[in-house]
């Protein structure tokens, strides 16, 4: 495989519910980020990592939790979760965290439904 | 504080030019950013703009002012698969990336 994939595609959950989503890249880059995209919102940028260590919380939830165990994989652990975190999860890698040119390939999201 | 501004939505023909517009205020500016995104899709790179002028790339172009904090996306004879969201996307002086809300495109036959 090439380029960024997630699992799963969709995902259905309770509020008391439990999941993870995964984001792998095959893309050699050492920078992973998590974002969420609502209708006709920006895209908001929810966690970075960079050769593994978390460099950026822009003040998320602490229901959302991510594990980045190495520079290809990335996972956002889910619980108890609100309506309003229905959203397109979208996940990116960059060759580095920073840098004035820093193209970022993102995978195809995951749609999550949270009833 | 961050502001990145760009239409809801646009429709133009098949065939046609349509160009789409974003306005930015940052702190600080270390590039911008196009993206196409298909729905149910991921977005996908087009453009990347650091300093002034027009850079082109085949049917599409992106022109810069970083005076007037300006950027537009031009695509030219359009298809029916340009049919997509737009993102624009602005890196800040902490190299972190500021998005718009994306523009809507509507290519009618």
């Amino acid at each position: 495989e090439t380029g960024v994939t997630q699992t799963p595609r969709h995902l259905v959950m309770g509020m008391t519910n439990k999941k993870s989503l995964k984001c792998e890249q095959h893309l050699g880059h050492n920078a992973m980020y998590w974002y969420k995209q609502s209708a006709k919102k920006p895209l908001e940028l929810m966690f970075v990592y960079s050769l593994e260590e978390r460099v950026e919380n822009n003040s998320v939830p602490s229901r959302f939790s991510p594990e980045c165990p190495n520079s290809s994989h990335l996972f956002l652990h889910l619980h108890t979760l609100q309506p309003e975190d229905s959203a397109l999860y979208l996940c990116a890698s960059s060759q580095d965290g920073g840098g004035s040119y820093n193209e970022q390939y993102f995978g195809p999201g995951t749609r999550l439904t949270v009833t | 504080g961050q502001n990145i501004d760009q239409p809801t939505e646009m429709t133009a023909t098949e065939g046609a030019i349509v160009q789409i517009n974003c306005t930015y205020q940052t702190s600080g500016f270390n590039g911008l950013f196009w993206y196409q995104q298909h729905a149910g899709e991921a977005p996908t790179f087009l453009s990347y703009n650091v300093l002034d002028g027009l850079e082109e790339k085949g049917r599409f172009s992106s022109f810069l002012s970083r005076s007037k904090g300006y950027s537009y996306l031009l695509l030219k004879e359009l298809q029916m698969k340009d049919s997509a969201s737009y993102l624009c996307g602005v890196m800040d002086s902490n190299y972190q990336l500021i998005w718009g809300a994306g523009t809507k495109l509507i290519i009618k036959p």
